[in-house]
């Protein structure tokens, strides 16, 4: 069983442009969290999403930012018009709904943003 | 609000030398408490967890009892090894909330 995939690995963005990032969670797992980690600091909570449904977002800044989990594919999350204060490590993690583990969060290897 | 609050790292140690890293809590609540692990270049594993006082998790020779008392969950480990190098994560989560609330990070350095 594949772990969670994230890609890519490494993005570089010029100021004003649009990250995407996108993370494939573990087979069988319906529930998405996105975190963000700044140099220096500990992992932020972002959003947390089920397919097709977002279920908190209290820590997703309120502009620029957008995150979806469609029915079919990766989780997105996306980043309107960069700067550089969104240059950070964004960690996806998913979850399962039932069984051994519901609701413990694996963590992919994270995706590394750096606005130029 | 809920935080938590990591020892100040680096941290080096030699091989087999006893580790142990702290970590303080502030929540609402009883939350579930966890240290994960991230080793270079790799996404965070999950190490240990204990979900209510007095709990022990252990796990690879690592062990942290939840201490309401003190509102802790400090790591241990005997005895260290080259392979244990990593940045160490303690982390909660409050009852009704699936969102990880992390500390810092203490970065551990094992010398042969």
């Amino acid at each position: 069983n594949a772990g969670v995939m994230q890609n890519p690995r490494h993005l570089v963005r010029r100021r004003g442009q649009e990250a995407r990032l996108r993370c494939s969670p573990m087979k069988g797992h319906s529930h998405v969290y996105w975190y963000r980690q700044l140099p220096e600091e500990g992992l932020k909570f972002m959003v947390y999403l089920q397919k097709e449904n977002i279920i908190d977002e209290s820590g997703m800044p309120k502009e620029r930012f957008s995150a979806e989990f469609p029915k079919e594919g990766p989780s997105i999350l996306r980043i309107q018009q960069v700067v550089r204060g969104d240059s950070a490590a964004y960690f996806c993690a998913s979850s399962p709904l039932n069984g051994p583990g519901a609701y413990e969060q694996y963590f992919g290897p994270g995706t590394r943003l750096t606005v130029t | 609000g809920n935080s938590v609050t990591q020892m100040e790292g680096p941290v080096t140690l030699s091989e087999e030398a006893f580790l142990t890293i702290n970590c303080t809590y502030t929540a609402t609540g009883y939350p579930s408490l966890f240290w994960y692990v991230q080793y270079p270049g790799e996404g965070l594993q999950l190490l240990l967890k204990a979900t209510k006082a007095d709990d022990k998790g252990s796990n690879k020779g690592f062990e942290a009892t939840y201490r309401k008392e003190t509102t802790s969950f400090h790591l241990e480990k005997g005895s260290v090894q080259v392979s244990d190098s990593a940045v160490y994560f303690c982390a909660l989560k409050r009852g009704g909330s699936e969102k990880l609330v992390f500390g810092k990070g203490t970065k551990l350095t094992v010398n042969p």
